[in-house]
């Protein structure tokens, strides 16, 4: 079964650092999104990317957060200047179209 | 986005089966109904999804009456590793929505 692949499973990082959150969606989807859930909350949606351009985001996705697909598989989701409370996991997901989405494993990013 | 309304818990024992009712009383016309399940510091996995009557595959069913105010995902015969957090989602089926989640139902499976 496809599956949507994250990279680092795990990322530690200080207050104040770059971080980009890698993805590779499945290759056949057209439609590709970051959420993420702190710790005991729910899963929250940040941003969709369709057509090489973000399609929706949402308010926590501020100038902080930016995505890119540079290439044909590649996903990431950068965050400028990360802040304690940008600690959560970070889903990807992608979707072709129709019926459901398929979302990564997921990124624990600790910010400290 | 319609809400939906989903119990916050629910406790089962193996081999049973399982039904998670939701409720969603503002359910548009165009929406579809949407169900996944999540394992801790797992993704969300997509089970079902549907639009009225009733909708089968290899791991649920789900079941929807006529006014749609509803549905209810039905797990046959649950194992422990159904234990997991459910989420009912509702909304128009095109691939550019976001998804809400709310808080899930915490299904524990017991020995």
């Amino acid at each position: 079964e496809p599956e949507v692949t994250q990279t680092p499973s795990h990322q530690v990082t200080q207050m104040g650092q770059e971080v980009i959150l890698r993805c590779v969606p499945i290759s056949n989807h057209l439609y590709f999104y970051w959420y993420r859930q702190i710790l005991g909350q729910k899963v929250e949606f940040l941003v969709s990317f369709y057509n090489n351009e973000i399609s929706e985001k949402s308010e926590i996705f501020d100038d902080q957060f930016s995505v890119e697909r540079p290439d044909g598989s590649n996903f990431t989701l950068k965050i400028r200047s990360t802040k304690l409370e940008d600690s959560a996991m970070y889903f990807c997901a992608s979707m072709r179209g129709i019926e459901g989405y398929t979302f990564g494993s997921g990124t624990r990013l600790t910010v400290v | 986005l319609a809400k939906t309304t989903q119990p916050i818990s629910m406790d089962s024992y193996e081999g049973q089966e399982v039904n998670i009712t939701c409720s969603h009383n503002n359910i548009a016309t165009n929406d579809y109904i949407t169900w996944y399940q999540q394992f801790p510091s797992q993704g969300p996995r997509f089970i079902i999804q549907g639009y009225k009557t009733k909708v089968t595959n290899e791991v649920a069913s789900l079941f929807i009456p006529a006014d749609r105010k509803s549905s209810t995902l039905s797990l046959p015969r649950v194992s422990l590793s159904d234990t997991a957090v459910y989420y009912c989602l509702v909304g128009p089926d095109t691939g550019r929505r976001a998804l809400t989640f709310g808080s899930g139902t915490r299904l524990q499976v017991q020995p």
